[in-house]
C-alpha cells in the first residue's frame, strides 16, 4: 500500500509569511509525528497525534508553530511568520499506534525561508 | 530528564573496514529501535530490541542491546558504500515516546 506523504515536497517562502506542511499518513496508523530536520543534523520532536488529540505538544519550538489533525488521518503543521531559521526540512511519520511501533517516515518538506 | 547519547557523531572509514555506533542511556530502557537515514533519504526503520542481552543479525549489521538495558549498539562488519548514511538509535522513554539519538553519519572511502 501507500506511504506516508508529504506536501509539498519544497516550498521557498519569504520571511514574515505564513507556510503550510501536509502530511498523510498510512492508511489505519493513529499515531502521527512531527519532526524538524537542520542539515547535517538529528531529529527534533515537534509534537505527536494519538487519533486527533495531541497528547505531547512539548517540542513546538514557539507559539508560532502549531498543528492539527483530522479525522484521523490528514495533518497539518502551520507555521506563522516565518523566521530564516525555521529552514529545514519538516518530516512526518505514522505508526500503528504510539509509543513502541515502528515510525514510517514521509518524504520531507523541504522549507526555505529568504 | 532523561537522555540518550549517540557516538561517535561521525565516522569516515575505508570500505572494508569495519563500523560500531553506540547508544547509551542514563536509565533503564524497555526497548530501542534503530533507523538508517540515506543521505537524501527519509529514516527507515531497521530493528528494534527489546531484551536484555539481545543480540540480532542482519547480514553484516549486527546490533546489542545491553544486559542492564542501558545501552545499544550497531556494528557493521566490512562496509561496503551502500553503508552510507546515519544511523539513529531511538529508545523509548519515559512518556512512552521514541526518542531519536543525534545519529552517527558514516562516510564509506572506497
Amino acid at each position: 500500500g501507500a506511504g506516508v506523504s508529504q506536501s509539498p515536497s519544497n516550498k521557498v517562502t519569504e520571511k514574515g509569511k505564513d507556510v503550510e506542511l501536509r502530511c498523510d499518513p498510512i492508511s489505519g496508523h493513529t499515531a502521527l509525528y512531527w519532526y524538524r530536520q537542520s542539515l547535517g543534523q538529528g531529529l527534533e520532536f515537534l509534537i505527536y497525534f494519538q487519533g486527533n488529540s495531541a497528547p505531547d505538544k512539548s517540542g513546538l519550538p514557539s507559539d508560532r508553530f502549531s498543528a492539527e489533525r483530522t479525522g484521523g488521518s490528514v495533518s497539518t503543521l502551520t507555521i506563522q511568520r516565518t523566521q530564516q531559521e525555521d529552514s529545514a526540512v519538516y518530516l512526518c511519520a505514522s505508526s500503528l499506534d504510539a509509543g513502541w511501533e515502528t515510525q514510517y517516515f514521509g518524504p520531507g518538506t523541504r522549507l526555505l525561508v529568504l | 530528564g532523561q537522555q540518550v547519547m549517540q557516538i561517535p557523531q561521525y565516522q569516515h572509514v575505508q570500505e572494508g573496514e569495519d563500523f560500531t555506533t553506540y547508544c547509551n542511556s542514563s536509565t533503564t530502557l524497555s526497548n530501542i529501535q534503530w533507523y538508517k537515514q540515506r543521505p537524501g533519504g527519509h529514516p527507515v526503520f531497521l530493528i528494534q530490541l527489546v531484551k536484555s542481552g539481545e543480540v540480532k543479525k542482519q547480514k553484516r549489521l549486527t546490533f546489542q542491546f545491553g544486559e542492564a538495558k542501558k545501552n545499544s549498539s550497531l556494528h557493521i562488519t566490512a562496509t561496503q558504500t551502500t553503508d552510507v548514511g546515519t544511523y539513529f538509535c531511538a529508545p523509548l522513554l519515559r512518556g512512552n515516546k521514541l526518542v531519536f539519538g543525534a545519529g552517527t553519519i558514516l562516510r564509506v572511502k572506497s
